[in-house]
Formats: C-alpha cells, structure tokens, sequence
C-alpha cells in the first residue's frame, strides 16, 4: 500500500514569506503527527492531529500552525519565515494513537529559507 | 520523558550481529520502550517495542534489561542497508502521543 506522501519534496523561500506543507497519511490511518528536523536540534515534535483535531502541540511558535481534514490529509503553515525555519520537516502517521501504535513517516519536505 | 543514553556511533561488519545498547536508567514503570532508525535521505521508521520481556520481529530483536534500566536492539546480520541512526526512545503508557528523539546512534555497515 502507499506510503506517507508529502509534497512538494523541496521547497526554497524568501525571509517574511508563507508556507504550506501538505502530507497525505497511509490510507485508513486517522492520526498525524508533524516533525522538524535540523542539524543542531534534531527531530522535534511539532503537533498531532487526530479526527480533525489538534491534540497535542510540541513547544514552537504561533507562527506554526496545522490543519487535518476529514480525509485525514494534513497540512502544516508557518507564516513569516524566518532563516532559523530552513528544515526537513517530516510527517507522520499512525492507525491509532498511544504507546502500542508505530508511526509511518514519510520522506519530508526540505524547506529552505533564503 | 526518561532520559536516554545511546553510543554517538558504532561499526559493524556486514552480515555479522549488531547489538545497539541504550541506558534508560530513569525510566518509569509504566514506559515502553521503542526504537526507530533513520536511513540516509529518508525519515524515520519504526523498528520494535517492547516493555518488560524481549520482542522479536522480521526486522531485529529488543532485549530488555530485567531492571529494565537498559535494553539492547539486535540486527542478526547486518546488511549495507542497515546503516543508518538508530533511536531509542522511552514511551508513557498512557498519554504518550508524539516521540522525543535523542541524537541517537549512527551505525556503518563495512562491507
């Protein structure tokens, strides 16, 4: 079966602009998860949502925000890019939610900011 | 979230065993433990978990420690595609909804 897919796969963006990630889960999977990955900070969570709804946000600015519709596709916006923001930002999904669920990530977007 | 303890890196020769260790020694009771790896240019994948006996599956075998304190993640025979950072990762039992990655351990494969 397909994976988690995200796209685009590469993204460049100019300081003070917007952006918005999308991520579609493993079929059947109603939980999804957002990650950051750099260099210097490692992976770090960002939010989950599950049935549309925000359940858990990781400790980063407003200007982070996510959405989940009701095909449990995701979407992730950062506003006012700031040069810190360049990252891999990493999606994933999961069946369910709790500590006996595995999740499944997907390749990312490389988000570069200029 | 208990603290996690992994080598900054290991080697190992291809198709020889590989025993990846992690100190967990303020883990709770109630916390399972998990672990990821990460291939080069890919995210994150699930590898096993487990909370107090050992657990086997297609992908490798996690021995936990009886004290629980350590556990240890075995791939039988190592292949080139097996090279990759390898989390160990502490979950709650209850009210566990994302992942806390560490730096994690970086495993070569030598052909």
């Amino acid at each position: 079966k397909a994976g988690v897919t995200q796209t685009p796969r590469y993204l460049i963006k100019t300081r003070g602009q917007q952006v918005t990630l999308s991520c579609s889960p493993i079929s059947g999977h109603r939980s999804v998860s957002w990650y950051q990955q750099t260099p210097g900070q490692g992976l770090q969570f960002l939010f989950e949502y599950f049935s549309e709804t925000q359940r858990n946000k990781g400790n980063f600015p407003g200007r982070f925000s996510g959405r989940q519709f009701s095909n449990s596709r995701s979407e992730m916006n950062v506003s006012t890019l700031e040069l810190g923001d360049s990252a891999l930002y990493l999606c994933a999904s999961s069946s369910g939610r709790g500590v006996n669920y595995g999740y499944t990530f997907g390749s990312g977007t490389r988000l570069t900011v200029v | 979230d208990a603290k996690t303890t992994q080598p900054n890196s290991m080697e190992s020769n291809e198709e020889e065993p590989v025993h990846l260790p992690c100190n967990h020694s303020t883990i709770s009771g109630t916390d399972y433990i998990h672990w990821y790896r990460q291939l080069p240019s890919q995210g994150p994948e699930y590898v096993i978990h487990g909370l107090t006996s050992n657990v086997n599956n297609r992908m490798a075998s996690l021995a936990i420690a009886e004290d629980r304190k350590s556990s240890t993640l075995i791939l039988h025979r190592a292949t080139l595609r097996d090279a990759a950072v390898y989390y160990c990762i502490p979950r709650p039992g209850a009210g566990s909804y994302q992942l806390t990655f560490g730096k994690g351990t970086k495993l070569s494969v030598i052909p």
